[in-house]
């Protein structure tokens, strides 16, 4: 199947620095969104973008759809302890079809005190 | 509104046993699916449905099996657990087009462990 590359795997930063992290394909992909997951939990939409370019933004959180349409990346601004998770690229390849999304393997963000 | 919800949250089960994992969502959603997670691994799909009465394969089919009486309910059946279905299943629902049918609402998940 197809495949999303996510990196880094894991960061381990300080409370108030930014974070970068981003997902590529060798598959062009209609959309692109980005997931949260908190332990014992679903994860949860951050952002979905639509359109290659598209640059979309909620609270410190900011997401850009690449141009290519083969990848995306999402940043952080001062990061805070809530902001622990692992964060999920996923991509929809057919564009009016359902079925379903293709995931990367997750980043894992680690704030330390 | 409770959005999607799951049961049992947590199952055990021995090699050989089936079990059907419940999924119900009350948004009024067509799409619905259903993902495995892994250690170490992103989502990956399992069966997928786009409203009552279709159905069709993910990713990951084999060992599962789905039906889709009504919109509500999705619910996914082992019909021999093995081992390797040990995981985390999580549910997921989407409104039909011209909604925004690729944002996929996830359920809390159940854990099942087949020993």
């Amino acid at each position: 199947g197809q495949q999303l590359n996510q990196s880094p795997q894991s960061m381990f930063i300080q409370e108030g620095e930014d974070v970068s992290m981003n997902c590529t394909s060798s598959s062009i992909f209609n959309t692109w969104l980005w997931y949260k997951q908190d332990p014992g939990e679903g994860p949860v939409l951050l952002i979905a973008l639509y359109k290659a370019g598209e640059l979309t933004s909620n609270g410190r959180l900011t997401a850009q759809f690449g141009i290519t349409r083969k990848d995306s990346f999402l940043n952080i601004s001062a990061s805070i302890p809530s902001d622990v998770g692992i964060y999920f690229c996923a991509g929809q390849l057919t564009r009016g079809g359902a079925d379903g999304l293709t995931f990367g393997k997750g980043t894992h963000l680690i704030i330390q005190p | 509104n409770a959005g999607v919800t799951q049961t049992p949250k947590f199952q055990v089960l021995k090699t050989g046993q089936s079990m059907t994992l419940q999924c119900a969502q009350d948004m009024n959603h067509e799409y619905m699916s259903w993902y495995r997670q892994d250690p170490g691994m992103g989502l990956r799909l399992i069966h997928y449905s786009v409203g009552a009465g279709i159905t069709d394969q993910g990713e990951v089919p084999n060992g599962y099996n789905v039906s889709r009486s009504t919109t509500e309910d999705f619910p996914l059946r082992l019909l021999s657990a093995a081992p390797s279905q040990t995981s985390v299943y999580f549910c997921a629902s989407s409104p039909p087009p011209p909604g925004k049918f690729y944002e996929q609402y996830f359920g809390p998940g159940t854990r099942l462990t087949v020993t």
